[in-house]
């Protein structure tokens, strides 16, 4: 089921610059998009979403850009912090709320 | 800041074996899921759980799993005859709608 596809398993930026993670889909049936980041031995801890009426969301350092012709999404989070190293999971769901997970991004953020 | 909450943080069982994972969720959500992550692979939804009802459920979850609500606090996930590929982190999440669901900090279940 590659449904949600995350093609980069990881991504290494310096500190301040900008980590852009990439997020594809293929179900046009999805509506909602959501980025979770998540540390070892921990749970997924949400962070940004965007509902498939927009096209951008921003919360502080994070935006989330969605482009629904394309069926991608990206995270942008900008300055990046050495706090930011992390996976980040892109999960989606379609009209409910059974949430579908790409395989996840390494970040590593480097001071 | 609620938080969804998992016991215990690692169990250990016997092939064949029932366990019980126990979650309790943010306390006004109505919405509660169990989700796993087999090592080295994707988060993967087994059940959603609204209205004292499954709503949905993946092929994951067959008839060795069951969830329960048994008071208004606790959601229960039990598999019932544990078989070694079972073992994997399970995750809690509880969502208040059909939004953004928060993540307990997960079971580690070790079947040998």
């Amino acid at each position: 089921d590659q449904q949600v596809k995350q093609n980069s398993p990881s991504l290494s930026v310096q500190e301040g610059r900008i980590s852009i993670l990439n997020c594809d889909y293929t179900n046009s049936m999805f509506d909602y998009f959501l980025w979770y980041k998540k540390y070892p031995a921990e749970g997924p801890t949400f962070l940004i979403s965007i509902s498939s009426i927009k096209d951008k969301n921003e919360d502080g350092r994070f935006t989330v850009f969605l482009n629904k012709s394309a069926k991608h999404l990206s995270l942008h989070i900008v300055p990046s912090q050495p706090g930011d190293s992390a996976v980040y999971f892109c999960a989606a769901s379609a009209g409910g709320n059974k949430l579908v997970f790409g395989a996840g991004t390494i970040l590593r953020v480097k001071s | 800041e609620p938080e969804v909450t998992q016991t215990p943080s690692h169990q250990v069982t016997q092939m064949g074996q029932e366990v019980i994972l126990r979650c309790v969720p943010i306390s006004n959500h109505l919405y509660f899921y169990w989700y796993r992550q087999i090592l080295g692979q994707k988060v993967e939804f087994l059940v959603s759980f609204y209205n004292n009802e499954i709503s949905e459920k993946s092929e994951i979850f067959d008839d060795q799993f069951s969830v329960e609500r048994p008071d208004g606090s606790n959601f229960t996930l039990k598999i019932r005859s544990t078989k070694l590929e079972d073992s994997a982190m399970y995750f809690c999440a509880s969502s208040e709608g059909t939004d953004e669901a928060f993540f307990g900090q997960g079971t580690r279940l070790t079947v040998v």
